[in-house]
């Protein structure tokens, strides 16, 4: 079963714009994991931002936790064509070791 | 290796052909996932293993699904009496320690198509 949710489920931007994706979950988690997908490829890990932060950067990426409202946005300034690709959120409990996906966000980056 | 490995990467087999798919993890991690991605969807977690240790296998949809991890590193997932609702894209995914709270390295994935 899928617990996240992104939103939207699909995104066309022009490159050098700004791309939002939203993520919502449903239980209680430790952490909330961003992972990129690029076409016949595996994922790979953007950022992890624990439960008592807030926000996070890394590079072009800003990613916004808040747990009142179960909620998670990904921000990836400047955007580029190799940007394009899905996006994936994942959740973890305390409790358990299992990853909980959403179905992604597709995004697409026009030159 | 330099990251997680899967073979093949490609795999067609008939309806009620057994198949074996291979991960090699990286070398050193503890935790072991295998996940079934369909077309368009996030990863769905089929089994976990902690070393050698199957932890966790209640993803995996029938008992037609069988996953191994012998001596703690590379893991073979084998599908027996293939079905065409098996088609899908398997990926391996390994972590350094035990648990969740880490970023997960996942291999490209097989890609199963049964006719």
């Amino acid at each position: 079963s899928q617990q996240g949710e992104e939103d939207p489920q699909a995104l066309s931007i022009q490159e050098g714009e700004n791309a939002t994706m939203n993520c919502s979950y449903k239980t209680s988690i430790n952490n909330l994991q961003w992972y990129r997908q690029n076409s016949g490829r595996g994922l790979v890990h953007l950022i992890l931002i624990r439960s008592n932060e807030r926000e996070k950067h890394s590079g072009r990426l800003r990613v916004t936790l808040d747990t009142s409202k179960k909620s998670s946005s990904l921000l990836i300034t400047a955007s580029r064509a190799a940007d394009t690709a899905s996006y994936f959120c994942a959740t973890a409990g305390d409790s358990n070791y299992q990853l909980i996906w959403g179905a992604g966000t597709k995004l697409i980056i026009k030159p | 290796g330099a990251g997680v490995s899967q073979s093949p990467r490609y795999k067609v087999a008939k309806r009620g052909q057994d198949v074996a798919l291979r991960c090699d993890p990286i070398s050193g991690h503890v935790s072991l996932f295998w996940y079934q991605q369909a077309l368009g969807q996030g990863p769905e977690f089929l089994t976990y293993f902690q070393n050698e240790a199957q932890l966790d296998k209640s993803g995996l949809p029938s008992d037609r699904f069988f996953a191994e991890r012998p001596e703690g590193s590379v893991s073979t997932l084998k599908i027996q009496r293939t079905q065409q609702e098996d088609s899908a894209v398997y990926l391996c995914a390994s972590s350094p320690g035990g648990g969740g709270n880490q970023p997960q390295h996942f291999g490209d994935g097989t890609r199963l198509s049964i006719l």
